[in-house]
């Protein structure tokens, strides 16, 4: 079966430093991954995507994810953390069976707080 | 270009009601998928439209049940509410059908509370 999993409930970081939010992936054949970010009371927003090619990915708000097949995992990284980017922090994989689809398994999600 | 809508907001329901959540996806997009997202199990796959098919379904019983129009505007239907039906309710529209090509867009959401 095919899931994610977010270690950290919790992340905390002070504003200008580096921040990493782990995940890790569990999928028989090519992951395709994805990560979104949930404001207080909003939906979720797009912030990136892996599904084949360079193992950094760029996306939004000055965000990236590095892909590791050998462990697995799919963190997202930013060299320099805002007050802003407090927020509940989402890792996804695309369901790999029935041809096309926008079905997404989420991890558990992780809250990241970044203190001035 | 306006985001995904969800209406309402929020609902205040008693147990054994039904209720009807509203999703109008960005002008344009074919595929509405629903998530159920909560404290305990977080964001949990319903369904996904595309073209007013059904699919895609998770797995919930069969009280859960939606529909989308030729206008790509959806619907869910909640019947026989319980308490653990409480929860926040997400939409989310793409414009194709395959979340590889773009990326889901979603709505801020019905919170809706069963008491």
């Amino acid at each position: 079966a095919q899931s994610v999993a977010q270690p950290e409930d919790q992340v905390n970081v002070a504003e200008g430093n580096p921040l990493t939010v782990k995940c890790t992936y569990s999928v028989s054949g090519n992951p395709y991954l994805f990560w979104y970010v949930q404001y207080p009371n909003r939906g979720l927003q797009f912030l990136l995507k892996y599904i084949t090619g360079d193992n950094l990915v760029k996306g939004s708000y000055g965000f990236e994810a590095e892909f590791n097949k050998s462990q697995t995992s799919f963190h997202l990284k930013k060299p320099s953390a805002l007050v802003s980017d407090s927020a509940l922090y989402f890792c996804a994989v695309r369901v790999l069976y029935g041809g096309a689809t926008n079905k997404l398994i989420f991890g558990t999600g992780t809250l990241l707080a970044v203190q001035p | 270009k306006a985001g995904v809508t969800q209406t309402p907001r929020y609902l205040i329901k008693t147990r054994g009601q039904q209720v009807t959540l509203s999703c109008s996806p960005i002008s344009g997009h074919r595929s509405v998928s629903w998530y159920q997202q909560t404290p305990g199990q977080g964001l949990q796959f319903l369904f996904e439209y595309f073209s007013e098919t059904q699919r895609n379904k998770g797995n919930f019983p069969g009280r859960f049940s939606g529909r989308q129009f030729s206008n790509s505007r959806s619907e869910m239907n909640v019947s026989t509410l319980e308490l653990g039906d409480s929860a926040l309710y997400l939409c989310a529209s793409s414009l194709e059908g395959d979340t590889l090509n773009s990326p889901l867009h979603f709505g801020n959401g019905t919170r809706l509370t069963v008491t």
